[in-house]
């Protein structure tokens, strides 16, 4: 089973600033990355898929980088409504598996 | 708009049985592969079973393996689990989910959930 890691467990920054979060395998994923989006009470939604191809709807300061076992996701400039927790996901090995989850909270 | 939307959650007692189903419409159903994913209270998100179009290629975790079942009708459009022997650690919100392209990729629709409950 591939494992994922994501650090930090917990981010907190304030609208307008930059927030980098971070996924590693436990062994190679090739791009085969998923990052989704899940806020209290509501299911998860798509934001980044294959690492670094923003999904549909998505804004723009929402980017996804990384190949191999190291993945980012960058929130170029927080919107109040980015306060939530993120999940990566990987296919390329079954069982398909998910982060631990990074909560991004407002400082 | 492409949506999903699951039923059939509730409490039911350890060892007991429910059967999901996910009612899908706003696209065709029977291109895409199409998972089950939970999220136990408070904890994170955990992937379950996956079937693929013409429900050729199935997968199961191996918490759920043995016990869960699943299957998908696509002359209904619907996707269902049937949960069998039902343990207090399969409570969870379960949430059906679409994959982007016809193989398992990531999961770009999802449903709003069922809540299943195991407990005496």
């Amino acid at each position: 089973e591939i494992v994922l890691t994501q650090s930090p467990a917990t981010l907190s920054l304030s609208p307008g600033e930059r927030a980098t979060l971070s996924c590693r395998a436990s062994q190679s994923v090739p791009s085969y990355l998923a990052w989704y989006q899940q806020k209290p009470g509501q299911a998860p939604r798509l934001l980044i898929y294959d690492a670094s191809n923003r999904a549909t709807g998505i804004p723009a300061r929402f980017s996804g980088s990384g190949s191999g076992t190291d993945f980012t996701l960058i929130i170029s400039s927080l919107e109040p409504e980015d306060f939530a927790v993120y999940y990566c996901q990987q296919r390329t090995n079954w069982p398909i598996t998910f982060g631990q989850g990074t909560r991004l909270e407002i400082k | 708009e492409m949506q999903l939307l699951e039923s059939g959650g509730g409490l039911v007692q350890p060892g007991g049985s429910l059967r999901l189903s996910c009612a899908a419409s706003g696209f065709t159903f029977s291109s895409y592969a199409m998972s089950w994913v939970r999220q136990a209270p408070g904890k994170g998100l955990e992937w379950v079973s996956v079937i693929s179009t013409g429900s050729t290629d199935i997968k199961y975790a191996d918490s759920v393996r043995g016990r869960f079942t699943i299957s998908r009708d696509n002359s209904k459009n619907t996707l269902y689990l049937q949960m069998n022997s039902l343990r207090a650690e399969d409570t969870a919100v379960y949430y059906c989910a679409k994959s982007r392209t016809t193989m398992t990729t990531a999961f770009d629709i999802w449903g709003q959930g069922t809540t299943v409950t195991v407990s005496s």
